[in-house]
């Protein structure tokens, strides 16, 4: 079935450390690929996207995303974490021919520890 | 700076009632949606509309209804609230001008939290 997975439920780091949030996918194709961040009490704002080219993708307020098709995986990472990065992430895809249907994976929570 | 604006924070229903959820964005976007966060399941779909009249059932349209009269506002409606339907309830748009829809990201509404009891 068609799916988007995001291992994590929680993860908690320390203010400065590296961040890799992980996400796979299962669909046929190559579907178009999204990082979606939300603070809490917020609607959700795009981080970054994937739809062609350079498989390294970078995003707002620091964050990249690396696509590996070999892996069906589209992993988020930070270089040095901030208080306010923590939030909720979620991964989203839209399958070829999908229109604008985003299908969202479950969502990671990132607590970040002083 | 693009907004969608949902009429209620915090809702509280009761079983059986008609709930109106109402989504207005004000960047003349063609598609808007409506979505549902539930703890675990991320977000799904329930319907879309690329243009006034017009709906699309997304992935979870039972007990759900759309309303687009016009193009900035688009409600959702439960017909007879139940307690399964307790949810986060997230109104998303963007546009169908750019080159392909993919390139005009989904901005979205801060949410309503409904209640049924």
């Amino acid at each position: 079935a068609q799916s988007v997975t995001q291992p994590d439920i929680h993860i908690t780091v320390s203010e400065g450390a590296s961040l890799e949030l992980r996400c796979n996918y299962s669909y046929g194709a190559t579907p178009y690929l999204f990082w979606y961040v939300q603070s809490p009490g917020q609607g959700l704002q795009l981080l970054l996207k994937y739809f062609s080219g350079d498989t390294l993708v970078q995003g707002i307020k620091g964050f990249e995303a690396e696509f590996k098709r070999s892996q069906s995986s589209f992993n988020l990472r930070k270089p040095s974490v901030h208080w306010s990065d923590a939030a909720e992430y979620f991964c989203a895809v839209v399958p070829l021919g999908g229109y604008n249907k985003l299908i969202f994976g479950a969502g990671t929570r990132l607590a970040v520890h002083p | 700076d693009v907004k969608v604006t949902q009429s209620s924070r915090y809702l509280v229903k009761r079983t059986g009632e008609k709930v109106f959820l109402e989504c207005v964005q004000d960047m003349d976007h063609e598609n808007m949606f409506w979505y549902r966060q539930d703890p675990g399941l991320g977000l799904r779909l329930i319907y879309f509309s690329y243009d006034v009249k017009m709906k699309e059932k997304g992935d979870i349209p039972e007990g759900y209804s759309v309303s687009r009269e016009k193009k900035e506002r688009f409600s959702l409606i439960l017909e007879s609230a139940s307690t399964n339907q307790t949810s986060m309830y997230l109104c998303a748009s963007n546009s169908a001008r750019t080159e392909s829809s993919y390139n005009s990201p989904l901005h979205f509404g801060n949410g309503t939290r409904l209640t049924v009891t």
